[in-house]
């Protein structure tokens, strides 16, 4: 079936940097953009960026240009998001998602379970 | 930026209630409107796109109205299943999601 399985939980200290992974099955890989948006604990949700798997086109949410970088691997049908110079306000759960269509902007069909991100000296 | 405000952020309610939540955008997204159900712990799930398209699989309870800045996500009848918190979302430019309304007992 259609999923996207998302890498384990991590911790990490102020100022580090975190690279979580995203693989997708079930469907063509190049066929759909794929997006990540971030929940801080009893927060909204938050969107981040997103990623054309078959260009590696992007594109980011102004507050994280700086420090988002969006990429991905076909060959493993895997997509990552690196965030770098932590702050303990990034501990959060992060979640990648699949774009409907590549026509026109569109909603997110299918999530990830969802990364926890956990960001503490 | 576009902005999404939703009303009201906790809703309570009985099993069988009419439920409606409202979302408003700062400007103009014609219907380009998006609704998520999201559960403690859990992904959010799509119900509603394009405003009022029913996603496949979500039980026909739910609808989207709306066009414009003024959107609403009806549930006909609350059922056990249905507690959660909502999120609307607009992708007219780039994306953006409303603070969500929880539905609670």
């Amino acid at each position: 079936q259609v999923q996207l399985v998302q890498s384990g939980a991590e911790v990490k200290k102020p100022g580090a940097s975190v690279k979580v992974s995203c693989k997708a099955s079930g469907y063509t890989f190049t066929g759909y953009y794929l997006h990540w948006v971030r929940q801080a604990p009893g927060q909204g949700l938050e969107w981040m960026g997103r990623i054309n798997p078959k260009s590696g086109g992007t594109d980011y949410a102004e507050q994280f240009q700086d420090r988002v970088t969006l990429t991905r691997d076909t060959s493993i049908n895997t997509a990552y998001m690196e965030l770098s110079r932590l702050r303990s306000d990034d501990t959060a759960v992060y979640y990648c998602a699949r774009e409907i269509d590549t026509i026109s902007n569109d909603a997110f069909d299918i999530w990830g379970q969802g990364t926890m991100v956990t960001v503490s000296s | 930026d576009i902005q999404m405000t939703q009303s009201p952020s906790t809703l309570s309610a009985y099993v069988g209630d009419r439920v409606t939540i409202t979302c408003r955008a700062s400007q103009s997204i014609i219907n380009w409107v998006a609704w998520y159900q999201q559960k403690p712990g859990k992904a959010p799930r799509l119900l509603i796109y394009k405003a009022s398209s029913l996603q496949s699989g979500v039980p026909s309870r739910f609808s989207g109205s709306g066009s414009g800045t003024e959107f609403t996500l009806t549930i006909s009848s609350l059922q056990p299943d249905d507690f959660a918190t909502y999120y609307c979302q607009q992708y007219i430019s780039l994306w953006t999601f409303g603070q969500g309304t929880r539905v609670e007992i």
